[in-house]
């Protein structure tokens, strides 16, 4: 157990329809990062929040959006889904932007679009 | 932001051999985090460089940092059939779009 906690850890749905994912950063992480993870591609870089306040965006469709709430939890809303869209989706957390001790992943969801 | 490149994409290596990924930036990297994730598993932080030249050791894994700090590799030393997965470095920190994005990393298979 890494102390990233991401739920559901698998969900299946349609296209059109809109997900959410949660994940819950380690104890006294103030960042969480949304990472996508396709078949055969590296970690893309989704979104940043860092104690409630999007820090920094990457690549990430206007189709999803995401938070983090006074609890630190965070939750990455993906609407309109595509079949594109499916994939493993994780969370990271670390305590402040840089972390000699590496981003916390947690265990993923992997999103299935039918 | 900057952008690290990590070669080969694939490495299929015998059992016992060993097994070497590099990370290469044409911009001065501030550190180097180097990761693995197992297949159908999560990344899991290994070390982080940080000092030129920096070399850190665990176990059979051997990480260096390069002179003027634009590349790392990762050396594996005799290759176990535990060490399948894919290897990925990241100059973490800041809130640079490319200091957050891994890339897609080094998959090894280790055949028995």
């Amino acid at each position: 157990d890494s102390g990233v906690t991401q739920t559901p850890k698998h969900l299946i749905t349609a296209t059109g329809q809109r997900v959410t994912l949660r994940c819950s950063p380690r104890s006294g992480d103030l960042s969480v990062y949304w990472y996508q993870q396709s078949l055969d591609q590296g970690l893309q870089f989704l979104i940043q929040y860092y104690n409630g306040e999007e820090r920094a965006k990457g690549n990430i469709l206007e189709r999803f959006s995401a938070q983090q709430f006074p609890d630190l939890h965070s939750e990455l809303n993906l609407s309109s889904l595509e079949l594109g869209d499916s994939a493993l989706y994780f969370c990271a957390s670390s305590g402040t932007g840089a972390s000699p001790f590496g981003y916390t992943f947690g265990s993923g969801t992997r999103l299935t679009v039918v | 932001g900057q952008q690290v490149m990590q070669i080969p994409q694939y490495q299929h290596v015998q059992e016992g051999e060993d097994f070497t990924t590099y990370c290469n930036s044409s911009t001065t990297l501030s550190n180097i985090q180097w990761y693995k994730q197992r297949p159908g598993g999560h990344p899991v932080f290994l070390i982080q460089l940080v000092k030129s030249g920096e070399v850190k050791k665990q176990k059979r894994l051997t990480f260096q940092f390069g002179e003027a700090k634009k590349n790392s590799s990762l050396h594996i030393t005799a290759t176990q059939t535990t060490d399948v997965g894919t290897y990925f470095c990241n100059n973490a920190g800041g809130t640079s779009y490319g200091k957050l994005t891994f890339g897609q990393g080094t998959i090894l298979t280790v055949h028995p």
